[in-house]
């Protein structure tokens, strides 16, 4: 049983195009999180969303939209692509126990902008 | 089945010690290792990497100790300071061919008492 998954696994499209990433956990989490992996493998959070609320915004362009049609699924919205988008996608679910929260790591979405 | 273990959940030192964080890890195909740093509700921030061909990398305050053979990696923070409590996670890549895995471990919270 796969607890956060991501389709699709890899993505290749062209410049300009609109695509969307999907999210989903099995996990009855809260909070998901979409974060970045650039070129040094360097993990930077987008978003963050909690009870469908979203709690954090990082400084990305508005290209970027995240949508949650239930507390299950997460997904990315990615309007206009540009080269510089082409990265490795991770989608996140979080239990928060007390003061301890934990991250659970979907398997990632390479994409790749032509 | 944890194949990245972080098994102190926390850990509490005085400011102005050193503070060891220890990360074992079961996969041999681990080539990269990541240090996080975590407040509640928020994403990680990043803080030092490793590569598997190297043994130590320091960066200011923080130095990552790497054990290929012992498959464990440990972070160093000295001087502790107070600004330094919070969850510091272990994380590891397998890279490849069109194709990312990233594992993080459950997290270890560290408490620097001023």
């Amino acid at each position: 049983d796969t607890a956060v998954s991501q389709t699709p696994k890899y993505l290749v499209t062209q410049m300009g195009n609109d695509k969307s990433i999907k999210c989903e956990q099995n996990l009855g989490h809260d909070t998901m999180y979409w974060y970045k992996q650039d070129s040094k493998k360097f993990l930077k959070i987008m978003f963050s969303y909690n009870n469908k609320e979203l709690i954090i915004n990082e400084t990305v362009p508005n290209r970027f939209s995240p949508k949650s049609p239930d507390k299950a699924h997460l997904n990315l919205h990615i309007n206009s692509l540009e080269l510089g988008d082409s990265a490795v996608y991770f989608c996140a679910s979080s239990l928060v126990q007390g003061n301890q929260e934990t991250q659970y790591f979907g398997p990632g979405t390479r994409l790749l902008v032509l | 089945d944890q194949q990245v273990k972080q098994n102190s959940p926390s850990l509490s030192v005085q400011e102005g010690r050193i503070s060891i964080l220890n990360c074992d890890y079961t996969n041999s195909m681990f080539d990269y290792f990541l240090w996080y740093k975590k407040y509640p509700a928020e994403g990680p921030t990043f803080l030092i990497s490793i590569s598997s061909i190297k043994d130590k990398n320091e960066d200011g305050r923080f130095t990552v100790f790497l054990n290929k053979s012992a498959k464990h990696l440990s972070l160093h923070i000295v001087p502790s300071q107070p600004g330094d409590s919070a969850v510091y996670f272990c994380a590891a890549i397998i890279s490849g061919a069109g194709s990312y895995q990233l594992t993080f471990g459950k997290g270890t919270k560290l408490s620097v008492i001023p």
